[in-house]
């Protein structure tokens, strides 16, 4: 089992809508959660990150950290196309098992239909 | 501009043939990574680097190598061992590796395409 579930898709939704999408975990120890977003063929950029679980907002985005069900999200309010893009979900750890290094999820492909 | 250049944006290789993809940082980051991404994966570790002159294995490592002479720089060589190189190659960069959030924190290049001749 991988260490981070993320399903793959595509996703397709209309323009407008509200987009959710979401990764589990098996580690406890996870303590730092990011989304990043990756356009064809272009390096991830750096979406939302959270520490531990709660909610953070910016803008249409809230990344939402559930560490009770090992769950996260990431909602799209009010799609646009150019939100088209792979989401792709990584965490890592806290403490002394913190290397730096993050373990990412499959990515999601998202479309945004006009 | 601060961030991360990788270069070329496209590379072919030849069979038996190692190549040497490049990735450089403005940033001071101390932390530097190579990913692999193939299509419809997430990204696997390659090899990472924490300090200069010193580097580690990720998950695969095999037909690789890296060096870290520099702080800003962190080459990958796909070397002829690797059989299956076709995919898309991701350097990432964090200002250390630590127990703080913004450590956690890559950021990444544009990619580099490989593909087999």
């Amino acid at each position: 089992q991988k260490e981070v579930e993320q399903d793959p898709g595509p996703l397709s939704v209309p323009e407008g809508a509200i987009v959710s999408l979401n990764c589990t975990y098996s580690n406890s120890a996870f303590q730092y959660f990011m989304w990043y977003r990756q356009y064809s063929r272009k390096g991830p950029e750096l979406l939302m990150y959270t520490y531990s679980s709660g909610n953070k907002e910016d803008g249409r985005f809230t990344a939402q950290v559930d560490k009770s069900s090992k769950y996260i999200s990431l909602f799209i309010r009010d799609s646009q196309p150019s939100d088209s893009a792979t989401y792709l979900c990584a965490m890592s750890p806290r403490g002394s098992s913190n290397t730096g290094k993050l373990i990412f999820g499959q990515g999601t492909t998202l479309q945004v239909k006009p | 501009d601060g961030g991360i250049t990788q270069s070329p944006k496209y590379l072919f290789r030849k069979e038996g043939q190692n190549v040497t993809l490049s990735c450089e940082q403005n940033l001071n980051h101390d932390a530097m990574y190579w990913y692999r991404q193939d299509p419809g994966q997430g990204l696997r570790l390659i090899y990472y680097s924490q300090i200069v002159n010193d580097f580690q294995k990720g998950d695969i490592a095999e037909g690789y190598s890296v060096s870290r002479e520099k702080k800003e720089s962190f080459p990958l060589t796909v070397t002829s061992a690797q059989k299956n190189p076709t995919a898309f190659y991701l350097c990432a960069s964090s200002p250390q590796p630590g127990p703080l959030l913004a450590k956690n924190i890559q950021y990444f290049g544009a990619g580099t395409r490989l593909s087999v001749l």
